[in-house]
């Protein structure tokens, strides 16, 4: 069975400073791994997804993660937050093996992103 | 504008009142999904249908209803609503079910059953 763990629930950073949210996956099969934001009172939107090709996946707003599969990591990473980057962020996970839209959500991390 | 639409947005409602939530996309999207979001827990998926007349249970599926008579529309419909199903609802499409193709996610629906 697939499954995601986000390791933090809540990531403190300041305006400027780098981003790091850390996410591990477990698949038996080639997964494929997304990660989405929910802005408070939104829906989900994409960041960016892993889909077999570069391991280096550049999303939208200047996000981007590595998928390694010799750690099962996707960690999401960002070089200067902003106030809007402020958000809950979910990694997701889903069996390539099938190809079917079986996702399977992380618990979340919150970011807080102070002045 | 492509988008997924839910109505309503917040719904307060008793034990055992039967409710509907509905979902709209104008993508003409084959794929369509229900999801529920619970603090602590991520979204865990209800129930998803791959095309008109066809629909299939998620995860948590107990307790709910879905149909799939247009393309467009995928209500979830709640029959005898009880507490423990005040959570967040998410509906969402996509193009086909492969999941190469990306879900575009609804504003979603805040439920709380007295």
């Amino acid at each position: 069975a697939q499954s995601v763990t986000q390791l933090d629930s809540h990531v403190s950073v300041s305006e400027g400073t780098p981003v790091l949210l850390r996410c591990n996956y477990s698949s038996s099969y080639s997964p494929s791994l997304f990660w989405y934001v929910q802005h408070p009172n939104k829906g989900l939107q994409l960041l960016l997804k892993y889909t077999s090709a570069a391991t280096l996946v550049k999303g939208i707003n200047g996000f981007e993660a590595e998928f390694k599969k010799s750690e099962t990591s996707f960690h999401l990473t960002k070089p200067s937050a902003h106030m809007s980057d402020a958000a809950e962020y979910f990694c997701v996970v889903s069996d390539m093996n099938t190809g079917f839209q079986k996702l399977v959500f992380g618990t979340g991390t919150r970011l807080l992103v102070s002045p | 504008e492509a988008q997924v639409t839910q109505n309503p947005r917040y719904l307060i409602t008793v034990t055992g009142k039967k409710l509907t939530v509905t979902c709209s996309q104008n993508m003409n999207h084959e794929y369509m999904s229900w999801y529920r979001q619970d603090p602590g827990l991520g979204l865990r998926q209800i129930y998803y249908s791959m095309n008109v007349e066809v629909t299939d249970k998620g995860d948590v599926p107990e307790g709910y209803k879905v149909s799939r008579k247009e393309k467009r529309n995928f209500p979830l419909i709640l029959e005898s609503p009880s507490p423990n199903q005040t959570s967040l609802y998410f509906c969402a499409s996509s193009l086909q079910d492969r999941v190469t193709y990306e879900q575009y996610f609804g504003p979603g629906t805040r439920l709380t059953v007295t």
